[in-house]
């Protein structure tokens, strides 16, 4: 069975103060693993994709890597707009997606 | 850019009736899900559907529930006889290939 686990489950950072998030997986044959912002209430936002080790993305201050265990989103200089929830999820045999339960997001001024 | 869709944003229904959670997936997508998630809880898959059946399924989505493609463009999910537990946010999402984009959501609130 897929899993999925996120660390920190919540992290208060300082507008400009750099950080990362962390996941970590287990799957039997990853087809993609995926990363998406949640505001309360919405749906998740697509973030990045990414199918192997060692492959990168980057999306304005966001960063994300991957590992054969594990995948980390780095937040470069965070802005207060930043705040959100950001949820990892996998994708094993089929198509279904397996999610972690976020890393809840606070960039102050 | 094209995106989800789901109707009605909010959805209040007494224990034991029927709804149905409609949705437009972004139109060149083939591929097509229903996810739901409790208050405070993860994401969680119900089914994949794909060439007018359904491809996947987890334990969550039994006899209660079913889903539909009635015409080009709406995909639905009826759950029959709701339950207190049935009370969630569901999101509606839909895929070329891997990446699944997501709707706004349909919070349903079962009394």
């Amino acid at each position: 069975e897929d899993q999925v686990t996120q660390s920190p489950e919540a992290l208060r950072l300082q507008e400009g103060e750099s950080s990362s998030l962390n996941c970590s997986y287990t799957v039997s044959g990853l087809r993609g693993l995926f990363w998406y912002r949640q505001d309360p209430g919405k749906g998740p936002e697509f973030l990045f994709t990414l199918y192997s080790a060692g492959e990168e993305k980057e999306k304005e201050r966001l960063k994300a890597t991957l590992t054969k265990k594990e995948s980390f989103l780095h937040i470069t200089a965070p802005k207060p707009e930043d705040s959100a929830t950001y949820l990892c999820a996998v994708q094993g045999g089929g198509n279904k997606l397996t999610f972690g339960t976020g890393t809840q997001l606070k960039v102050e001024l | 850019e094209p995106e989800v869709t789901q109707t009605p944003s909010h959805q209040v229904t007494q224990m034991g009736q029927e709804v149905i959670l409609r949705c437009v997936p972004i139109s060149n997508h083939l591929y097509f899900y229903w996810y739901r998630q409790i208050l405070g809880q993860k994401v969680e898959f119900l089914v994949s559907f794909y060439n007018n059946e359904i491809s996947e399924k987890s334990e969550i989505f039994d006899d209660q529930f079913s889903v539909e493609r009635p015409d080009g463009s709406n995909f639905t999910l009826k759950i029959r006889s709701t339950k207190l537990e049935d009370s969630a946010m569901y999101f509606c999402a839909s895929s070329k290939q891997e990446t699944q984009y997501f709707g706004p959501g349909t919070r349903l609130l079962v009394l």
